[in-house]
């Protein structure tokens, strides 16, 4: 099915360890975004990238990197994990540069020891 | 400092009746408002939306009334289905700048 997909879907780290978590869409959209979701506090933005070599920071960027390597593909990086990065983290995309998003992947669920 | 607030955490409602969801915002530059619904295990998925100048848009049984003033977003679904139980939650939207509501928790008892 054409969407979004987010790997891996389960992670379990450790304090100070560093992981990808990769997404990719096959609908040519141009806007790509990174979020998580904690209990209480709905999605937040981490990142975004409003078109292909452009990327931004969202309301949680600290901790976190971002790539967007082509059109498809915008890769989430966690240089040195923490435990107050354990969260579901959701990919997302959108035709329109910058605009709301459209399409979620089904979430990466990571925790960190 | 959340933006968007989506205080009932939960709701429950007979199958048949109907389903209010409530979403309060304290930007007034916010010009596009969007409800979500998610599964669990599953990404949200885009359900309707409504822009600043309307105050009401409907589709089937989802409709969403905007309140500017009050600067209240609802969305209400008419007649309630057991397949509507989710987390449903509002996207507030300004110029790249979009904020989540922290969800409710619809349970429609059959």
């Amino acid at each position: 099915n054409a969407g979004v997909t987010q790997t891996p879907k389960f992670q379990v780290l450790k304090t100070g360890q560093s992981m990808t978590l990769q997404c990719a869409q096959d609908m040519n959209h141009n806007s790509m975004y990174w979020y998580r979701q904690d209990p209480g506090m709905g999605l937040r933005l981490i990142y975004y990238s409003a078109s292909e070599g452009t990327t931004d920071k969202g309301e949680v960027p600290n901790g976190y990197n971002v790539s967007r390597l082509n059109k498809r593909e915008f890769s989430l990086r966690l240089e040195s994990a923490a435990p107050s990065q354990t969260s579901v983290y959701f990919c997302a995309s959108s035709a329109t540069g910058g605009g709301q998003p459209q399409h979620f992947g089904d979430g990466t669920r990571l925790s960190i020891l | 400092d959340q933006q968007v607030k989506q205080n009932s955490p939960s709701l429950s409602v007979q199958e048949g009746r109907i389903s209010i969801l409530n979403c309060d915002y304290t930007n007034s530059m916010f010009d596009y408002f969007l409800w979500y619904k998610k599964y669990p295990a599953e990404g949200p998925t885009f359900l309707i939306s409504i822009s600043s100048i309307k105050d009401k848009n409907e589709d089937g049984r989802f409709t969403v009334f905007l309140n500017k003033s009050a600067k209240h977003l609802s969305l209400h679904i008419v007649p309630s289905q057991p397949g509507d139980s989710a987390v449903y939650f509002c996207l507030c939207y300004n110029f790249n700048k979009f904020y989540f509501g922290s969800g409710t928790k619809l349970n429609v008892k059959p």
